[in-house]
C-alpha cells in the first residue's frame, strides 16, 4: 500500500490540452514536494508546498496543497510536448526523516 | 558542480554475488538516502542517513546494508544479490529534512 497515492497512473493528451494530476494520502504532511523525472535521469524538484490551502504557480503549472495537508494537485495549462515525463509527489509523513514518494503519473503530450 | 555522483551507471550481477553501489555528494548535505525504482512502484526508500555515523531503515531495507563514515559518501551494499533486486537505484542528498532532494543519475542493476 502506497502512503502517497497518485492518480491517474498514465495520461496521454494532445498539445494544448489542460490536465490535473492528484496526490492523496490519509496522513498529514508538514509539506509536499513535486518532482519531474525524464527517462534516464533522476527526479528534479518542481515545487514544495508547505501551508494548507497554499497555491503556487510555476509558469503553466499550478500546485495546490489541501487545507488538511493530506493531498495536493498539479494542474498544467496548455500542455506542451516538453511537459512529457513522470510526475512524482513526495513528503515526510509524521516527521520521521523519511522522504516517501508516490508511484507517479506518467504524462505523454503529443504534438 | 558535481552534485550527487553515483557509480557504476550499469551493472550485471549473478545471483549470490555481492557488490557496493557508490554515492558521493559535494554539497555538504547532512541527509542522504537510497531509493530503488521499479515500474509502477515509483521510488521506494531503502535506507537513509541524517548525518555521519547515523543510518536508519526505509520501506524496503532487506538485502541491503549502508554505512555513513563521512558526510560526503553513502555506499549501498548488496549482500547476496537476488533477481528481485533488479532495479534502478538512485542516491539522493538533502541539505536537511523536507528540503529539496538532489538525485544522482542512477545505477541500472540487473541480477541474473
Amino acid at each position: 500500500t502506497q502512503l502517497l497515492e497518485q492518480s491517474p497512473q498514465f495520461l496521454s493528451i494532445q498539445e494544448g490540452e489542460n490536465l490535473t494530476v492528484y496526490c492523496n494520502s490519509s496522513s498529514v504532511f508538514s509539506s509536499l514536494q513535486w518532482y519531474r523525472q525524464e527517462p534516464g535521469e533522476g527526479p528534479v524538484l518542481l515545487v514544495t508546498v508547505v501551508t494548507g490551502g497554499e497555491v503556487k504557480k510555476l509558469k503553466r503549472l499550478t500546485f495546490q496543497f489541501g487545507d488538511a495537508r493530506k493531498d495536493s494537485s498539479l494542474h498544467i495549462t496548455a500542455a506542451q510536448p516538453g511537459d512529457t515525463g513522470l510526475y512524482l509527489c513526495a513528503g515526510d509523513p509524521g516527521g520521521y526523516n523519511k522522504l516517501i514518494f508516490g508511484a507517479g503519473t506518467r504524462l505523454a503530450v503529443h504534438p | 558542480n558535481a552534485g550527487v555522483t553515483q557509480t557504476p551507471k550499469f551493472q550485471v550481477l549473478k545471483t549470490g554475488q555481492s557488490m557496493t553501489l557508490q554515492c558521493a555528494q559535494d554539497m555538504n548535505h547532512e541527509y542522504m538516502s537510497w531509493y530503488r525504482q521499479d515500474p509502477g512502484m515509483g521510488l521506494r526508500l531503502i535506507h537513509y542517513s541524517v548525518g555521519a555515523g547515523i543510518t536508519d531503515q526505509g520501506e524496503v531495507p532487506n538485502g541491503y546494508n549502508v554505512s555513513r563514515s563521512t558526510t560526503e559518501d553513502f555506499p549501498l551494499r548488496l549482500l547476496s544479490a537476488a533477481p528481485s533486486q533488479t532495479s534502478v537505484y538512485f542516491c539522493a542528498s538533502n541539505r536537511r529534512r523536507n528540503t529539496e532532494a538532489f538525485f544522482g543519475q542512477g545505477t541500472r542493476l540487473t541480477v541474473v
